[in-house]
């Protein structure tokens, strides 16, 4: 099956510094991936959506400036979490999206990048 | 390697009748798991959790088994309602979050 990775799987860092996450997509070309943020038993929180070649669509209340999106080739999506402080602290999670021929579209889940910001 | 699967990629239930949504997983070290409900254009939405420690977990509707000898998760919707209809994603978790690659389930008024 699709296997979404990300790395790296988990940062420690001190406030202030810049953090970037990388998704890719290993077997299969990704038009667009999404990227999540997931709190202790809550919904994941969708953040933005980033299609290849073009701008990320960020969603209501999410910092485009601290949360910088890069779509840079359809296998690799990454993230940079700018002055990143305590509050940032989260698992990150991205998903890719894969249109089969015959319409169905399934989304493949990476498996997480967990922040922690000191 | 995928260590959460779901096996059927959809399922159509008459409403009123039970929905039962599978997840089979491989990694023992697993302790604590996760579903999921997705409308279209949406993100997943948090429905229902239960930790290895435990076998059941209730909440109204929606029940969810563990079966840690089996390695395998289920979620029951009784009874299902037409807008019960989306894609349900399992996920379990340890260090990390895996997802299953969803369920598209159908309730038929």
């Amino acid at each position: 099956g699709a296997v979404v990775s990300q790395h790296p799987s988990w940062v420690i860092c001190k406030s202030g510094t810049s953090v970037k996450i990388e998704c890719r997509s290993l077997d299969f070309q990704a038009t667009t991936m999404f990227w999540y943020r997931q709190f202790p038993k809550q919904s994941l929180m969708l953040m933005a959506t980033s299609n290849e070649g073009s701008k990320a669509t960020y969603e209501q209340g999410v910092e485009k400036d601290k949360f910088l999106i890069n779509h840079a080739s359809l296998t690799l999506s990454t993230l940079t979490v700018t002055s990143a402080h305590p509050e940032d602290s989260s698992f990150y999670i991205c998903s890719a999206n894969f249109i089969f021929s015959g319409a169905n579209n399934e989304q493949f889940f990476g498996p997480g990048t967990r922040l922690t910001v000191l | 390697d995928q260590q959460v699967k779901q096996n059927s990629p959809s399922l159509s239930v008459q409403e009123g009748r039970i929905s039962i949504l599978n997840c089979d997983y491989t990694n023992s070290m697993f302790d604590y798991f996760l579903w999921y409900k997705k409308y279209p254009a949406e993100g997943p939405t948090f429905l229902i959790s239960i930790s290895s420690i435990k076998d059941k977990n209730e909440d109204g509707r929606f029940t969810v088994f563990l079966n840690k000898s089996a390695k395998h998760l289920s979620l029951h919707i009784v009874p299902s309602q037409p807008g019960d209809s989306a894609v349900y994603f399992c996920a379990a978790s340890g260090n990390q979050f895996y997802f299953g690659t969803g369920t598209s389930l159908t309730v038929i008024p």
